[in-house]
């Protein structure tokens, strides 16, 4: 129950498009749900993130599109960019502490 | 504002030995979190500690103990290491233990021979 379930593992987009992430959860007492994006050799970022009375936030091009009934929540990427190309994680957490990660896309954006 | 800082950055030890990690929170974050980073288990959560006092705890064994000072700072220990604990060890901290948003550091890469 504790689980948070990513996809896709790995992702390639071309300059220009739009990337998606998709993550599921199980535990429905979690109710913070960050996406972190990681370059080679630091720590995660924190991205963006919502909160389940919201069912969209935007921030420039990243949007969390969340559903409660499916508990199910995704990224999007709007006009990615080669420097987007990262690994980006999902997470989840009840009272945003003691952070229940995903297992992480690696995304490319080609030029 | 200064971000979160981790000494050292790198770490080579043997087997059996010990090692200290340190962590520097973002000044005025009280509340501090650890968690492994390693290529097939990703990351996981291990403690958390606010005010001093451990508030959270992850699913690792006893040899993995931490501590907060006064000052918020905070240190990870590892004792009788193994080769399985070979990862990239990172701090993050946040204003409050609750619903505050946690900042990552750039990590300690433990290597363990």
């Amino acid at each position: 129950q504790q689980q948070v379930k990513q996809s896709p593992q790995s992702l390639i987009v071309q300059k220009g498009g739009i990337s998606i992430i998709n993550c599921a959860y199980e535990n429905t007492a979690f109710d913070y749900f960050p996406w972190y994006q990681q370059f080679p050799g630091k720590g995660p970022a924190l991205l963006i993130a919502i909160r389940p009375d919201v069912s969209e936030k935007k921030e420039g091009r990243f949007t969390i599109s969340f559903n409660k009934s499916a508990k199910q929540f995704s990224l999007h990427i709007m006009d990615s960019q080669p420097g987007d190309s990262a690994t980006y994680f999902c997470a989840a957490s009840k009272g945003a502490q003691k952070l229940v990660f995903g297992q992480g896309t690696r995304l490319t954006i080609n030029p | 504002k200064a971000g979160v800082t981790q000494t050292p950055r790198y770490l080579i030890k043997t087997r059996g030995q010990q090692v200290t990690l340190s962590c520097s929170p973002i000044s005025g974050h009280r509340s501090v979190s650890w968690y492994q980073q390693t290529p097939g288990q990703g990351l996981q959560f291990l403690f958390e500690y606010f005010s001093e006092t451990q508030r959270n705890k992850g699913n690792f064994p006893g040899r993995f103990s931490g501590r907060q000072f006064s000052n918020s700072r905070s240190e990870m220990n590892v004792s009788t290491l193994e080769l399985g604990d070979s990862a990239l060890y990172l701090c993050a901290s946040s204003l409050t233990s609750g619903r505050s948003e946690q900042f990552f550091g750039p990590g300690t890469r433990l290597t363990v021979l």
